[in-house]
């Protein structure tokens, strides 16, 4: 594919909702990371995919939040019970391995109302 | 605990001045820095250095990092207006984490 694609490129939900974000990395690519990214603040690291499963999740700040890669393919970051705490920018990158630059998409920014 | 820190938090010049960017770091299992330019949302990736004294050099930027200091810059010569984002400087380790900067705000006025 041509990079990575973020969907949707905006979404505004209510507090207490559940919502989900979409990440397609480049074709080929086996290492997927997911950042999120507050105003004024570098991207802060959530979770990190190695193929189909979550090589280091440290980064989830609680377990309202939560993530898959069933084929190690597409990704989607699952929140539940939103808070108005969780507007950011989440960033999805990937690289062809671990060891390898990381291409950034263009990110979900998400408001909670 | 890993930290990247970067310095200026922000900096305003006019077009045409050079600019040096500072960032200093301390990674666990060290094994890269990158550079990542930020417009709008989401980071584009400018260099990856792994190697001490060796510069990369892409048109009017250039970076070299220093791992005696646990450092490195990023150059801009002869700014433009283009130039103006979000500079993040970037630790990784060898498990393939990452440790982001807070980023240094460049403006470039005309």
């Amino acid at each position: 594919g041509a990079g990575v694609s973020q969907t949707p490129s905006n979404k505004v939900t209510e507090k207490g909702k559940y919502v989900e974000l979409r990440c397609d990395p480049i074709s080929g690519h086996t290492a997927l990371y997911w950042y999120r990214q507050s105003l004024g603040q570098g991207p802060e690291f959530l979770i990190y995919f190695q193929g189909t499963g979550a090589a280091d999740d440290s980064g989830l700040p609680n377990d309202r939040f939560f993530a898959v890669r069933p084929e190690g393919s597409v990704s989607t970051l699952k929140i539940q019970r939103t808070e108005r705490g969780d507007s950011a920018v989440y960033l999805c990158a990937s690289s062809l391995t671990s060891a390898d630059t990381q291409y950034f998409g263009p990110g979900t920014r998400l408001t909670v109302l | 605990e890993d930290k990247v820190v970067q310095s200026p938090l922000s900096l305003v010049v006019h077009e045409g001045d050079t600019v040096t960017l500072n960032c200093s770091y301390e990674v666990t299992n060290f094994r890269s820095l990158l550079w990542y330019k930020q417009e709008k949302k989401a980071p584009t990736f400018l260099f990856m250095l792994t190697s001490s004294g060796i510069e990369k050099k892409s048109g009017r930027l250039s970076s070299i990092l220093d791992k005696k200091e646990l450092s490195s810059i990023l150059n801009i010569t002869a700014t433009q207006t283009g130039d103006s984002a979000i500079y993040l400087c970037v630790g990784g380790g060898s498990q393939g984490n990452l440790i982001f900067g807070k980023g240094t705000k460049l403006s470039v006025k005309p």
